[in-house]
């Protein structure tokens, strides 16, 4: 168990729908990344957050957008949904907002029918 | 723009054999790399690292060798087990990044490792 929950940790919905993936870091953790992982792409990282604000960015699309609440909570709001945003979804944390190694959630799979 | 590649998407080894698993990069501001195992219906999880400025990294089984003019790494498991039948990703970062950009990793796309007993 590394300590970060994700929730829900299945979603069907259907195109033009909006969904939001829920995260928890490990206790103590600051950092909150999402990767999405789509078949044959590997990890795509999308969004980091360190204590509420945002620091790095990466390929989110627009429809995308996340947020980090003070107990340090993310959620990632996909919306206007395309089949080709089915995928599994990652949320990791880490202590700082540098290059130490990341501890992932079990990942949540969506599905968008 | 694939900045990190793992060409073999699978790999299969007999038990007690050594595993290669390879990875090349194409940024040369990368300079920390780490591996990551996933087992299925799980996250990824750390498993080693290196720094640019040595060569070579070892735990217990596990050892990653980073070449750095070929922007090359490779993880080596000795010997291999069934239990290190997992998708295993390479990743790496700049760390010149990390405090007006944030740190990021960048990942490949994994090769799934078979240990068969």
């Amino acid at each position: 168990d590394s300590g970060v929950t994700q929730t829900p940790k299945h979603l069907i919905t259907a195109t033009g729908q909006r969904v939001t993936l829920r995260c928890s870091p490990r206790s103590g953790d600051l950092s909150v990344y999402w990767y999405q992982q789509s078949l044959d792409q590997g990890l795509q990282f999308l969004i980091q957050y360190y204590n509420g604000e945002e620091r790095a960015k990466g390929n989110i699309l627009e429809r995308f957008s996340a947020q980090q609440f003070p107990d340090l909570h993310s959620e990632l709001n996909l919306s206007s949904l395309e089949l080709g945003d089915s995928a599994l979804y990652f949320c990791a944390s880490s202590v700082g907002g540098g290059n130490e190694k990341l501890f992932f959630g079990s990942g949540t799979q969506l599905s968008v029918l | 723009d694939q900045q990190v590649k793992q060409n073999s998407p699978s790999l299969s080894v007999q038990e007690g054999r050594i595993s290669i698993l390879n990875c090349d990069y194409t940024n040369s501001m990368f300079d920390y790399f780490l591996w990551y195992k996933k087992y299925p219906a799980e996250g990824p999880t750390f498993l080693i690292s290196i720094s640019s400025i040595k060569d070579k990294n070892e735990d217990g089984r596990f050892t990653v060798f980073l070449n750095k003019s070929a922007k090359h790494l490779s993880l080596h498991i000795v010997p291999s087990q069934p239990g290190d039948s997992a998708v295993y990703f390479c990743a790496a970062s700049d760390s010149s990044l990390i405090y007006n950009q944030g740190g990021k990793l960048i990942f490949g796309q994994g090769t799934e490792l078979s240990v068969k007993p």
